[in-house]
């Protein structure tokens, strides 16, 4: 079935310094989402990534979608305290058009300060 | 502004207890799904219900779980006979209906459900 692999699973950074998590999926997705989880919280969405190649920054979050729409990546320049907590991606679960989602297993950051 | 509304937020059950988590989706979406989050790990698809109808239930265990989204109240997902390893968050989330965003998903603060 498909899968939907994040790298790293743990991430300790100083405060100040960038992260990066990367999102691989098994099949070709029609977009990614990625969510935030503080820790003891719920799932909060981020973004949405639909086209081949995208690329679309929220503040100091860069996200990406690659080229053969399989892959993913969210960049955090210049970590802050608030930025602690897992990020998930998820791509649409068979083909699927409805929240039917296959999330990664997350990567989980800390940032000392 | 109401989002998603879960509760209880904690429950605890002896092995063999029901347990019973309600959702009520944010104003506007007509979709719900519940999802469930074991200690450490990702999210679990288990159910996609509309009003009356379950659409999706390829994620449900085969025995002991059951969801209904009744025409009038809150989802339910009841876990029958409950487990120490249906310890667990169980996220409920919801989505619009329209085609644009119809897979967002808008999550609750999820019922953290302990089997003692």
């Amino acid at each position: 079935g498909q899968q939907v692999m994040q790298i790293p699973q743990y991430q300790h950074v100083q405060e100040g310094e960038d992260f990066t998590t990367y999102c691989n999926s098994s099949t070709t997705l029609s977009n990614i989402q990625w969510y935030k989880q503080r820790p003891g919280g719920h799932p909060v969405f981020l973004i949405q990534l639909v086209k081949s190649g995208e690329v679309k920054k929220q503040k100091r979050l860069t996200f990406q979608f690659g080229e053969a729409k399989k892959n993913s990546s969210l960049h955090i320049t210049a970590t802050q305290t608030t930025d602690v907590g897992t990020y998930f991606c998820a791509g649409p679960a068979g083909g699927t058009s409805y929240g039917k989602l296959t999330f990664g297993q997350g990567t989980i950051l800390t940032v000392h300060p | 502004n109401a989002g998603v509304m879960q509760n209880p937020r904690h429950l605890v059950r002896r092995r063999g207890q029901e347990a019973r988590l309600r959702c009520s989706p944010m104003k506007g979406h007509s979709h719900v799904y519940w999802y469930r989050q074991l200690p450490e790990e990702g999210l679990k698809f288990m159910v996609y219900l509309q009003k009356e109808n379950i659409i999706d239930e390829s994620g449900m265990p085969k025995e002991r779980f059951s969801a209904e989204f009744p025409k009038e109240g809150p989802s339910i997902l009841r876990i029958q006979q409950v487990v120490r390893g249906d310890s667990a968050a169980y996220f409920c989330a919801s989505s619009p209906s329209r085609p644009s965003g119809a897979n967002v998903l808008t999550f609750g603060a999820g019922s953290r459900l302990t089997v003692l």
